[in-house]
C-alpha cells in the first residue's frame, strides 16, 4: 500500500490567496482527519470524517477554513483567504476505528507570505 | 478530560546508552495509548501502542513501552540507542479513536 498521499509537499503562497491542500487515504480506511503543527501549539486536529461525513469540525480555526471529502478515496482542506498566520505543517491521516491506528501522511508545508 | 505530558523537550543521549523518554496521561477510563516517530520533514510513523493487552508492548525499531497505571505513565525505552533513532517522538492518549491527543513531543539526539 502507498500510504496516505499528501499534496503539494510544499506551498507558498501570498496572503489573501486561495490553498488548498488535498489527501488521500489508505484503501478500506473508513475515517480521515485533518491535523495542522506548529511550533507554538503542537498538532491540533481541525477536523475528522467518517464514511466520508464530517463528524467533528470544531477544531477549524475559522471560517476561512473548510474541509470536504467528496469520496472515499480523496477529500481537501481549502484556506480562503490565506493569512501568514496560517504557516503551518498540515497532515491528513486514515485509519479504521477496528483497527485503531491513525496513519499519518508526509504532509504539506504551508507558508503564507 | 484527556491529556498527555511529556518531560523535556530535548533529551540527549551518547549512541548505545539507554533511551528513556517519559509520557504521563490523565484520563478518565482505561485509554488506549501510542508511541509515534517523526522524523525530519516526514509525518508521524507509528512506533507501537497499547490496547489493553499486555502491559510491556514491543514496537518497531527495538523500541518498547511499559503501561502503568498506577503511575498514568507510558514511557518509552530502547536499551541501546543508535543514530538513526534520532527524531521527533510523540506521545498520545485516546478514549475515543476519532480523538487522538497529542503530547508536545521529544527530539531526541544521538551523539555518536
Amino acid at each position: 500500500d502507498a500510504g496516505v498521499i499528501q499534496s503539494p509537499r510544499h506551498e507558498v503562497t501570498e496572503m489573501g490567496q486561495e490553498v488548498t491542500l488535498r489527501c488521500k487515504p489508505i484503501s478500506g480506511h473508513n475515517s480521515l482527519f485533518w491535523y495542522r503543527q506548529t511550533m507554538m501549539r503542537g498538532l491540533e486536529l481541525l477536523i475528522y470524517f467518517n464514511n466520508n461525513v464530517p463528524i467533528d469540525d470544531s477544531g477549524m480555526p475559522e471560517d476561512r477554513f473548510s474541509a470536504k471529502m467528496p469520496n472515499a478515496s480523496f477529500s481537501t482542506l481549502k484556506i480562503q483567504p490565506s493569512e501568514p498566520r496560517d504557516s503551518a505543517v498540515y497532515f491528513c491521516a486514515s485509519g479504521t476505528a477496528d483497527g485503531y491506528t491513525q496513519y499519518f501522511g508526509p504532509g504539506t508545508r504551508l507558508t503564507v507570505l | 478530560a484527556q491529556s498527555v505530558t511529556q518531560l523535556g523537550s530535548h533529551v540527549s543521549v551518547s549512541e548505545g546508552a539507554l533511551v528513556l523518554l517519559r509520557c504521563n496521561y490523565s484520563s478518565s477510563v482505561p485509554p488506549y495509548l501510542f508511541w509515534y516517530v517523526q522524523y525530519p520533514n516526514q509525518g508521524l510513523q507509528l512506533l507501537l501502542k497499547y490496547t489493553s493487552a499486555a502491559t510491556l508492548v514491543k514496537g518497531i525499531n527495538g523500541f518498547e513501552a511499559e503501561f502503568k497505571k498506577s503511575e498514568t505513565s507510558f514511557h518509552l525505552t530502547k536499551p541501546s540507542a543508535h543514530m538513526s533513532d534520532a527524531a521527533e517522538y510523540f506521545c498520545a492518549v485516546s478514549e475515543d479513536f476519532n480523538k487522538f491527543y497529542f503530547g508536545s513531543g521529544t527530539k531526541l539526539n544521538v551523539k555518536p
